[in-house]
């Protein structure tokens, strides 16, 4: 089966650190995603990992362990409209589509 | 880059009645388009596959009689949803994956549209 599991909300301050981790169970594996998407809009791409490791973009970073079936999100310097839903999906090789299974995503408030 | 353009945005219907819905990839070819639907609160759940000149794959529990899937060309996808009824009320949204990617590509392949809400009284 397909299992990608994500804490459903998570708070933090401006300025803070927090990571959002995604664990996931699926058929086969051919990279990991996290997009951002505020309300009523549709998602935007922020990292990307297929092999193990960290991934450093500006004030975000994503990391990625395929032995644990794990990842998370890492977003420094919290700022206000980092407010959003955070989707973490897997590429899944299931078929020729190789289409992208989704998390049910983490919404993060930051409070100032 | 990488637009994806959808129409309406915004459609509120009545019972009973068909929406067709456009997803346009502007500036490259989408060999393969997604739709998803995003109830609120809730992530986007895959509802078909559709690849340029072929049917639609459509998942588990997804009637492909109700949402018909067109992907006549490689920058149209269009989803009709047909006798539309209050439970389809959702946000529809559309990716479009770029025809150069491959499995071996490392970057970000799918593109989505700015979603539409739809509304069925």
């Amino acid at each position: 089966g397909q299992n990608i599991d994500q804490p459903t909300e998570m708070t933090a301050t401006e300025g803070a650190i927090v990571q959002i981790n995604c664990t996931y169970q699926t058929s086969g594996f051919n990279g990991l995603f996290w997009y951002q998407q505020h309300a009523g809009e549709a998602p935007t791409f922020l990292s990307y990992n297929v092999l193990d490791g960290l991934e450093e973009k500006g004030r975000f970073s994503s990391f990625l362990s395929r032995s644990k079936g794990y990842s998370y999100l890492l977003l420094k310097e919290l700022q206000m409209k980092d407010s959003a839903s955070y989707l973490c999906a897997v590429r899944s090789p299931m078929d020729s589509s190789y289409k992208l299974i989704f998390g049910s995503g983490t919404r993060l408030l930051v409070r100032p | 880059g990488a637009v994806v353009s959808q129409h309406p945005s915004r459609v509120i219907c009545k019972s009973g009645t068909s929406v067709k819905i456009e997803c346009r990839s502007l500036d490259f070819q989408a060999t393969t388009m997604f739709w998803y639907r995003q109830f609120p609160k809730q992530s986007l759940m895959l509802m078909a596959t559709s690849n340029e000149g072929s049917k639609a794959t459509y998942e588990q529990g997804v009637e492909k009689d109700k949402f018909l899937i067109n992907h006549a060309s490689l920058t149209l996808s269009t989803l009709t949803v047909t006798s539309a009824h209050p439970e389809d009320s959702s946000f529809y949204i559309c990716s479009a994956r770029d025809r150069t990617w491959s499995t071996q590509s490392s970057y970000n392949e799918q593109f989505f549209g700015p979603g539409t809400r739809l509304t069925v009284l």
